[in-house]
């Protein structure tokens, strides 16, 4: 299966600041997914990731809060802009294999806004 | 939309026991359930992919069956051990391209 490296693997942010966080797969992928877990909650995706168009954003997600960049088959990166406490969660990447491996997700980025 | 329940939310068992962890989903057009390990404050880690058209999946001590007429997946954990201590996590992947539909998952403390 695909090896995500995501970074930074965790952060401490002021409000109002901006924090870019990013994911390298050893692997051309054509979709990449971001997601957000907030504390005690599972994981809802914030939006997916194409190569050469605009990342497509769920409900409640909009892209001036979380732009997206998508350069290349095996890199992108997420920001979270103008950050406020609510903010504070784990970010996961991750990438989908094979039929048979299924999906596979980076190592997170546990954020704090203080 | 895709709605994943995972019951029970938490679990607190003596080493060895056998457990079982259910997860249920609302469409059973589901293309394949994958069932992940979350250690606190990390990434998911894939423990099993299941499938529309299989019934289960093992690895090691791990076994992961599915119904799709009753929406249900159930994770089994046999002689579980101190190491298994996380939380659970099933995800189905809906007809819609590439998303994945997450419970909230079942937090698993097995002491020894």
């Amino acid at each position: 299966s695909a090896v995500i490296s995501q970074k930074p693997s965790r952060d401490i942010c002021q409000r109002g600041t901006s924090l870019t966080i990013q994911c390298q797969v050893d692997s051309q992928v054509t979709m990449m997914f971001w997601y957000r877990q907030q504390p005690g909650q599972s994981l809802t995706l914030i939006a997916t990731a194409n190569q050469g168009s605009e990342a497509t954003y769920e409900s409640g997600f909009v892209i001036d809060k979380f732009p997206i960049s998508r350069p290349n088959l095996t890199f992108s990166t997420l920001t979270v802009s103008n950050m406020s406490p609510e903010d504070s969660s784990i970010y996961l990447c991750s990438v989908e294999g094979p039929m048979v491996l299924g999906y596979t997700f980076g190592s997170g980025t546990r954020l704090t806004v203080v | 939309k895709q709605e994943v329940t995972q019951i029970p939310a938490a679990l607190s068992v003596p080493e060895g026991e056998n457990l079982v962890l259910n997860c249920s989903f609302t469409d059973s057009a589901i293309y394949n359930l994958q069932w992940f390990r979350q250690d606190p404050g990390k990434g998911l880690t894939s423990l099993l992919l299941i499938q529309s058209s299989q019934r289960e999946q093992t690895s090691g001590r791990l076994n992961a069956s599915l119904d799709k007429s009753s929406g249900r997946s159930t994770l089994y954990i046999a002689a579980s051990q101190p190491g298994d201590s996380a939380t659970y996590l099933c995800a189905g992947r809906g007809s819609t391209l590439g998303r994945l539909y997450f419970g909230r998952g079942t937090q698993l403390t097995v002491w020894p």
